[in-house]
């Protein structure tokens, strides 16, 4: 049983490119949320997908935009890269509301 | 805003000993609580939840504990073993579906 995959692995670009990330959930899984993990920080929820709609999202610009997919894969895009977007950026995928979140193993984004 | 806390930011431990994690929060809706391992190179992998309902939950050498008036929660590691070596999150959730992290405590076990 496959867990949550998630490409490229590392990624390197620069200031004002665009990023496309990619995730596959869990099988079974129907939902899938986004987290940036600084340096030295805990992940912070950038957005959800539910039925691919954004169900919900946290404090991040517009610049941050997502999408899901009717097998449930999702891709994260980032637009105008600042060199602060640089992070480890987890995907996680759940059952429908269910708590428990299973993570993979993330894409570590630089911007130079 | 950070609303789910952790001091700690690194905890050396013997190994065979207990290890005592320390999460605080500052948002009283929260009603579900959550600890994940974090080795090097994966994901977070969740270890432990417990309800707001509950003062108490254990699994295996595992307890997680969780004190409401003080919006305080810890985990309990006995036996330390070296496989526990890794970056310990908190997280904290109520009915909006994202997880709140705090920044981690990294456990080392000495042999």
């Amino acid at each position: 049983d496959a867990g949550v995959t998630q490409s490229p692995t590392h990624l390197i670009k620069t200031r004002g490119q665009q990023v496309t990330l990619r995730c596959s959930p869990k099988s079974g899984h129907d939902t899938v949320s986004w987290y940036q993990q600084a340096l030295g920080q805990g992940p912070q929820f950038i957005f959800q997908y539910y039925e691919e709609e954004e169900r919900q999202r946290g404090n991040f610009p517009d610049r941050f935009s997502g999408h899901q997919f009717p097998n449930y894969s999702s891709e994260l895009n980032v637009n105008a890269l600042l060199l602060g977007d640089s992070a480890l950026y987890l995907c996680a995928s759940s059952l429908g509301s269910a708590f428990e979140q299973f993570f993979g193993p993330g894409t570590r984004l630089t911007v130079l | 805003d950070q609303q789910v806390k952790q001091n700690s930011p690194s905890l050396s431990v013997q190994e065979g000993r207990i290890s005592i994690l320390n999460c605080d929060y500052t948002n009283s809706m929260f009603d579900y609580f959550l600890w994940y391992k974090k080795y090097p190179a994966e994901g977070p992998t969740f270890l432990i939840s417990i309800s707001s309902i509950k003062d108490k939950n254990e699994d295996g050498r595992f307890t997680v504990f969780l004190n409401k008036s003080a919006k305080h929660l810890s985990l309990h590691i006995v036996p330390s073993q070296p496989g526990d070596s890794a970056v310990y999150f908190c997280a904290a959730q109520y009915n909006d579906y994202k997880l709140s992290f705090g920044a981690g405590t990294t456990v080392t076990v000495r042999a």
